[in-house]
């Protein structure tokens, strides 16, 4: 079966760093996204990597193994704003159909 | 850019009737899919389209749902003979086609279905 394993939730103070972690099992491998969605919206878009690597964007930076099938979203100088749920999401085919976890609820404290 | 756009936003209906979604995608983007999200949980994939063509549609998905893209314009889900297990928001989202290559999918913000 394909599956999308992630932490279902993670505390972290103002300021601090936060890395959410992303295990995938799934019969088709095009690339890995990130998705931030807040409580009532639509989830939007973070972060993609097709090949092994970081890439970084603003305070945001996102990782990839594919020989391991695993990335990781690290969350840096961490805001209020940055309460929301985060979803990892693998490409499964060349057509572009993705394949979401079940989500890391960040809750940001003071 | 006006965004996807999805209406009607909420909708409750009584057990056994039939309820139709409509999506209007990003004005360029050839992609369209469907997902559905129940509380707590990620997008669930259902369905998606290039252009007109509807290239797969989930197994899961009971033969009460049935989803069109006329003209490879914008689409419709129609869930006919409701049950209280099809309350969830349903996700409708576009990209371009860029194969093999990076995709960002576009999200609307959802339509929220109450199967009383």
């Amino acid at each position: 079966g394909q599956s999308l394993e992630q932490p279902s939730e993670v505390t972290a103070v103002e300021g601090a760093i936060v890395q959410i972690n992303c295990t995938y099992q799934t019969s088709g491998f095009y690339g890995l996204s990130w998705y931030q969605q807040h409580d009532g919206g639509a989830p939007t878009f973070l972060s993609y990597n097709a090949l092994d690597g970081l890439e970084e964007t603003g305070r945001f930076s996102s990782f990839l193994s594919r020989s391991d099938s695993y990335g990781y979203l690290l969350l840096q100088e961490l805001q209020m704003k940055d309460s929301a749920s985060y979803f990892c999401a693998v490409v499964t085919d060349s057509w572009g159909k993705f394949q979401f976890g079940a989500g890391t609820q960040v809750v940001v404290t003071p | 850019d006006t965004g996807v756009s999805q209406d009607p936003r909420h909708k409750i209906t009584k057990r056994g009737q039939n309820v139709t979604f409509r999506c209007d995608p990003i004005s360029e983007h050839n992609r369209l899919y469907w997902y559905r999200q129940t509380l707590g949980q990620g997008p669930e994939f259902l369905t998606y389209f290039q252009n007109e063509a509807q290239l797969e549609k989930s197994r899961l998905l009971s033969d009460r749902f049935s989803a069109e893209r006329p003209k490879g314009s914008f689409s419709t889900l129609e869930i006919q003979r409701t049950e209280q297990g099809d309350s969830a928001m349903y996700l409708c989202a576009s990209s371009l086609d860029r194969k093999y290559s990076g995709n960002t999918i576009y999200f609307g913000e959802g339509s929220w279905l109450t199967v009383v």
